[in-house]
């Protein structure tokens, strides 16, 4: 049963650049997409944007300017950059497995494994 | 403010029925499937439907979904309190090519 466990640093100063990363266990990594998702307290689903294992990705257009999605296929790892935070990036980060990277339409088939979420608080 | 407009709550007392709207436009539930989410409170997001009525492995029977033009519903039957959750819509959107939310609805099982 595959499974997303999540780590980075629950802590980060305005300005700065918020990082995190998802470890993929439990099956292959290679054939799907995956999501990175944020929830603000007490707030409603974000979605930040989705990654393949070759690096082809998709982003929410109000955060692509300050995010970066990668991938370590090797290790089975995606990672999450957003830069300049402010305390409006304070959040509960999640990732998701988002659809099967060979499907054209992968985006039919919802966010179906999440990992436990990372909550990040930024300090002004 | 969410791509996708759901109502913000609702509520229904054990064994009712109930549906959960998501409105959203020709670019997004228009065009695309609509998967809902639920969200128990403190945990992660839990995919309910996919493809607009289709179920994964483990979801109850009770939860069903549909689409008709830019609208959706989730219909959840016989109410339990284990029900007592938000539930999220979701869909691609063609104009901005990302997924897209509806902003949530808090259900009550009174």
């Amino acid at each position: 049963q595959m499974h997303l466990q999540q780590w980075g640093a629950g802590l980060v100063k305005s300005s700065e650049t918020l990082s995190l990363t998802c470890g993929v266990y439990g099956g292959s990594f290679s054939v799907y997409y995956w999501s990175w998702i944020r929830q603000s307290p007490g707030k409603g689903l974000e979605w930040i944007g989705e990654i393949d294992h070759r690096g082809r990705g998709n982003y929410n257009p109000s955060l692509k300017s300050r995010v970066s999605i990668s991938v370590d296929t090797s290790k089975s790892q995606l990672s999450l950059k957003l830069s300049s935070v402010t305390p409006a990036d304070t959040a509960v980060y999640y990732c998701a497995r988002s659809g099967s990277a060979t499907d054209i339409f992968h985006y039919h088939y919802g966010m179906d494994v999440w990992g436990q979420g990372s909550a990040v608080t930024v300090s002004s | 403010q969410s791509v996708l407009t759901q109502p913000p709550s609702a509520s229904a007392t054990p064994g009712q029925g109930i549906t959960v709207s998501c409105s959203g436009g020709s670019s997004n539930i228009g065009s695309n499937p609509v998967n809902w989410y639920q969200q128990l409170p403190g945990t992660a997001p839990k995919l309910l439907i996919y493809a607009t009525n289709q179920r994964p492995s483990g979801v109850p029977a009770r939860f069903s979904g549909s689409k008709s033009g830019s609208s959706a519903s989730l219909a959840i039957s016989g109410l339990q309190s284990e029900d007592e959750a938000h539930y999220y819509c979701a869909t691609w959107d063609d104009s901005v090519n990302g997924r897209v939310f509806g902003g949530g609805t808090k259900l009550t099982v009174l």
